[in-house]
């Protein structure tokens, strides 16, 4: 299995946005679909959505439909998860994870997490 | 949404025992039940997927069991680098969610 590497540690205001980016280390994702999972400081993991790159097809979980947009690169090879609006509570870690198959749910590997701190 | 309950939140355990860790829904989800093992500062790792299913990778002394509500993480002879957060998930219908962890730590 490949590794998924993510981009580095953001500091961001509130009401600003945010864009993470996720590639695979052997180049494509081999026609894996592509989740992303946020974990709040001490707390659980959170499935945001997913993305098939292949198709282009988005799924969003409904407490962020109005604020991510997850987007599939074909030149850089790369998922990216922007998530605007931000606030407070959106501080933790967002990990991406490939999916066996588009929505079949289990996610291996995952990219190492990119901390996100929202501050004034 | 499908809620994901864990059972217990942690416990306390020595090399060489058998854990094992619970983890309800809230609804019955077939066999669509996934668990993940975390350790600090680092990504969770696929253990077990299906309900039953070990991941590629990871050690025999891992299994899993249960269907509709009601599953089980096993783990037989426990060993120094399993000290870690098991999580539950379930992969039955969207939003995808997750059990609140249970931490096994070192007796």
């Amino acid at each position: 299995q490949g590794h998924l590497v993510q981009s580095g540690a953001e500091v961001k205001k509130p009401g600003s946005s945010l864009k993470v980016s996720c590639k695979a280390s052997g180049g494509t994702f081999g026609g894996h679909a592509v989740a992303w999972v946020r974990q709040a400081p001490g707390q659980g993991l959170e499935w945001m959505g997913g993305i098939s790159p292949i198709f282009g097809t988005t799924i969003y979980a409904h407490k962020f439909q109005d604020r991510v947009t997850i987007t599939a690169d074909e030149l850089t090879n790369a998922v990216y998860m922007e998530l605007s609006s931000l606030r407070i509570g959106d501080t933790g870690v967002y990990y991406c994870a490939r999916e066996a198959t588009y929505l079949s749910g289990w996610f291996d590997p995952w990219g190492q997490g990119t901390l996100v701190t929202v501050t004034s | 949404d499908i809620q994901m309950t864990q059972s217990p939140s942690s416990l306390s355990a020595s090399v060489g025992d058998r854990v094992t860790i619970t983890c309800r829904a809230s609804q019955t989800i077939t066999n669509s039940l996934n668990w993940y093992q975390q350790k600090p500062g680092e990504a969770p790792k696929l253990v077990i997927y299906a309900a039953s299913v070990v991941q590629t990778g990871v050690p025999s002394r891992f299994s899993g069991s249960g269907s509709g509500t009601d599953f089980t993480l096993t783990i037989n002879n426990l060993q120094p680098e399993d000290f870690a957060t098991y999580s539950c998930q379930q992969s039955s219908s969207t939003p995808f969610t997750f059990g609140p962890g249970t931490k096994v730590d070192i007796k």
